[in-house]
């Protein structure tokens, strides 16, 4: 059974600095996976989706990297900014109709 | 323009009650699904359907129902409804596994 884990459980940091949020999950044999971002009280929405067979994928100051060999992958966040705040919840598919096992998510917090 | 909406966005309700939650994607995909956020925010599969059928029932109580009309939609019924239930319901989307898109999720409090 695929079980998905976020290292740290939450994160503080002053504005402007680059930080990693880690994502490790236990069955390498995944579909994609995806990174999501959660405003308290409010859905989801996703940021990157990495495939299988790709190494990484990027969206403005997201970056987010896959070993699939390994059995993880980071969320890399440059300069960050107060609106960053949230939490981060990295996914992961084991097949393509099978669904997303998440992990519980790192809080972040970006201060002023 | 809504992707994914689901209605309704809060509900408050008694124990023993019967509620739906509905639920329709804009965005021609394939498969639907519902997961459940529990109060320490984690997230679980409920059920999934492709192309109307039910592809995936993990273990939640026969007490929920689901049920897709046509490909847009899947709704989920909910029968003496209990206090343990209460949690934020989101529905997702997608297209042959390919990204989950969600909706903004359904508040339900049992009292």
């Amino acid at each position: 059974k695929q079980e998905v884990t976020q290292i740290p459980a939450a994160l503080s940091v002053p504005e402007g600095e680059n930080l990693v949020l880690n994502c490790s999950f236990t069955d390498s044999a995944i579909y994609n996976l995806q990174w999501f971002r959660q405003d308290p009280g409010k859905g989801l929405t996703s940021l990157l989706l990495i495939q299988s067979s790709q190494r990484e994928q990027t969206s403005g100051r997201l970056n987010a990297s896959l070993d699939k060999s390994s059995g993880r992958s980071t969320l890399y966040i440059a300069a960050s900014q107060p609106g960053d705040s949230a939490t981060y919840l990295c996914a992961v598919t084991n097949s393509g109709y099978s669904t997303l096992t998440f992990g519980k998510g790192t809080m972040l917090l970006v201060s002023p | 323009d809504t992707a994914v909406s689901q209605t309704p966005k809060y509900l408050v309700t008694q124990m023993g009650n019967d509620k739906s939650i509905k639920c329709e994607q804009n965005l021609g995909h394939d498969t639907m699904y519902w997961y459940k956020q529990d109060s320490k925010k984690f997230l679980k599969i409920m059920f999934s359907y492709n192309n109307k059928e039910l592809i995936i029932n993990e273990t939640v109580p026969n007490r929920f129902s689901p049920k897709s009309p046509d490909k847009a939609h899947l709704n989920l019924h909910i029968n003496s409804l209990e206090l343990g239930d209460s949690a934020v319901y989101f529905c997702a989307s997608s297209q042959n596994g390919q990204g989950l898109h969600f909706g903004a999720g359904t508040r339900l409090s049992v009292l």
